[in-house]
């Protein structure tokens, strides 16, 4: 079946360092693919998105390649603050109309001043 | 617009005990969500509507019951609760047709059973 796999975490960072989080996919079809960002205490929310081969998903200096020939999504960003200390996922939706996302077990980031 | 809103926020249940968790969406949004966040795991999907009247299993829906008898709500029933049972459920919508897929996600209910 369709799954996602990404990094373990929990990540720990300084304030500006550079920040990759990998993702795979495994899917029938060409998926759409997704980051969303849970922060402390709150629901999910969409990071980017991507629905094609080559497509760059970006937002608030976040950026992620949908990567069709090594089937991965990696969620890079140049300088991090402590304000983006929270939960990533990466997700995907298949072709066929069922829209059921199918998500990663989630990456913990943690970026100290 | 309030999104997706979720009640309670939290609450704690017996063993055998049975609740109802709501959610509202004031997005016009046809399809809905009930997901299940435990740690480490990710979020697995309970079930599913892609409309009034039409719902689904999805990955994890043994122990619930849903029904959608309008555009707006998605309640979330839980029989005869167990220990299994404690998590973090979110309810979540998307209208394909104009969100570009996006899922819009309340706010999460924290279920404890004793």
């Amino acid at each position: 079946g369709d799954s996602v796999t990404q990094m373990e975490g929990p990540v720990t960072l300084s304030e500006e360092a550079f920040l990759t989080i990998n993702c795979t996919y495994t899917a029938t079809g060409y998926p759409s693919l997704f980051w969303y960002v849970q922060y402390p205490g709150e629901g999910l929310q969409l990071l980017l998105k991507a629905t094609k081969a080559d497509d760059k998903g970006s937002n608030k200096g976040f950026e992620a390649t949908y990567r069709k020939e090594t089937t991965s999504f990696h969620l890079e960003k140049g300088s991090v603050q402590v304000s983006d200390s929270a939960v990533y996922f990466c997700a995907l939706i298949t072709q066929g109309g069922s829209e059921k996302l199918v998500f990663g077990k989630g990456t913990k980031l943690t970026v100290n001043p | 617009n309030a999104g997706v809103t979720q009640t309670p926020k939290f609450r704690i249940l017996k063993i055998g005990q049975s609740m109802t968790l709501q959610c509202t969406q004031d997005m016009n949004h046809n399809y809905m969500y009930w997901y299940r966040q435990d740690p480490g795991m990710g979020l697995k999907l309970i079930y599913y509507s892609v409309g009034a009247g039409i719902t689904d299993k999805g990955e994890v829906p043994n122990g619930y019951n849903v029904s959608r008898s309008t555009t707006e709500d998605f309640p979330l029933r839980l029989e005869l609760a167990a220990p299994s049972q404690t998590s973090v459920y979110f309810c979540a919508s998307s209208y394909p047709g104009t969100s570009g897929r996006e899922q819009f996600f309340g706010p999460g209910t924290r279920l404890t059973v004793l």
